[in-house]
């Protein structure tokens, strides 16, 4: 899957509490996205990031904060979830930095989030 | 914004016969891609095609692009029930800066039978 992975792959949670998924990449691509897919949505982008400490919203950013300190890693943080949120969270790259084509992206396995 | 749309919503096919799902998108575009996503896995890029290309190839997949009619199609020839899976199609974002931005589609679901 590119060399991208995403922690936790599961996660059960309550009401209220913060929950912080990570992604990390080994693959020095420059573009990170975090999407979530629910049933008769298809796949919504949350925030990217086109550089480190360079984020931007998608068009699902309400109620979710995104940061980048370091190239590998995309972290998206749920302040206070709610059930709302309870749905499969998908990290994707995009372009190495050394400066190929970013159209194609590259998607890390999923994290299934509940919350109850 | 809902750049592709994708038709039909569902296909299910014997094995050794072709299957052709349809995208339709609202704005102009300069790529558009198709995706493959097997149950509980993320996607995988299957194929791009340009504005300027019409038709483009990949083993078993071919993936048109009419930009007058702003579609596309892909089609899967002599499926296999490994070729079971949602298929999207995607573009790029429209309007302000890309950075890559895609918008997806809902997907068709392909069910190849054995």
């Amino acid at each position: 899957d590119a060399g991208i992975t995403q922690s936790p792959r599961h996660k059960v949670t309550e009401t209220g509490t913060p929950v912080t998924l990570r992604c990390h990449q080994t693959e020095n691509h420059r573009y990170m996205y975090w999407y979530r897919q629910d049933p008769g949505h298809g796949l919504r982008l949350i925030h990217y990031s086109y550089g480190v400490k360079d984020t931007d919203k998608g068009e699902v950013s309400d109620g979710y904060s995104v940061s980048r300190s370091k190239t590998e890693d995309f972290l998206l943080t749920l302040e206070s979830a709610t059930s709302s949120q309870t749905s499969v969270y998908f990290c994707a790259i995009s372009g190495r930095l050394t400066g190929s084509s970013y159209n194609e992206q590259f998607f890390g396995p999923g994290t299934r989030l509940t919350v109850l | 914004s809902q750049q592709g749309e994708e038709d039909p919503q569902a296909l299910s096919i014997q094995e050794g016969e072709n299957a052709t799902m349809n995208c339709s998108y609202k704005t102009s575009i300069n790529n558009l891609q198709w995706y493959r996503q097997n149950s509980g896995r993320g996607l995988v890029h299957l194929i791009l095609i340009r504005s300027n290309e019409r038709e483009k190839h990949s083993g078993r997949l071919r993936v048109t692009l009419d930009t007058s009619k702003k579609s596309s199609s892909l089609l899967i020839t002599a499926s296999r029930a490994a070729d079971t899976a949602s298929y999207f199609c995607a573009g790029p974002n429209a309007g302000g800066t890309s950075y890559g931005k895609l918008t997806f589609g809902q997907g068709t679901i392909l069910t190849v039978h054995p």
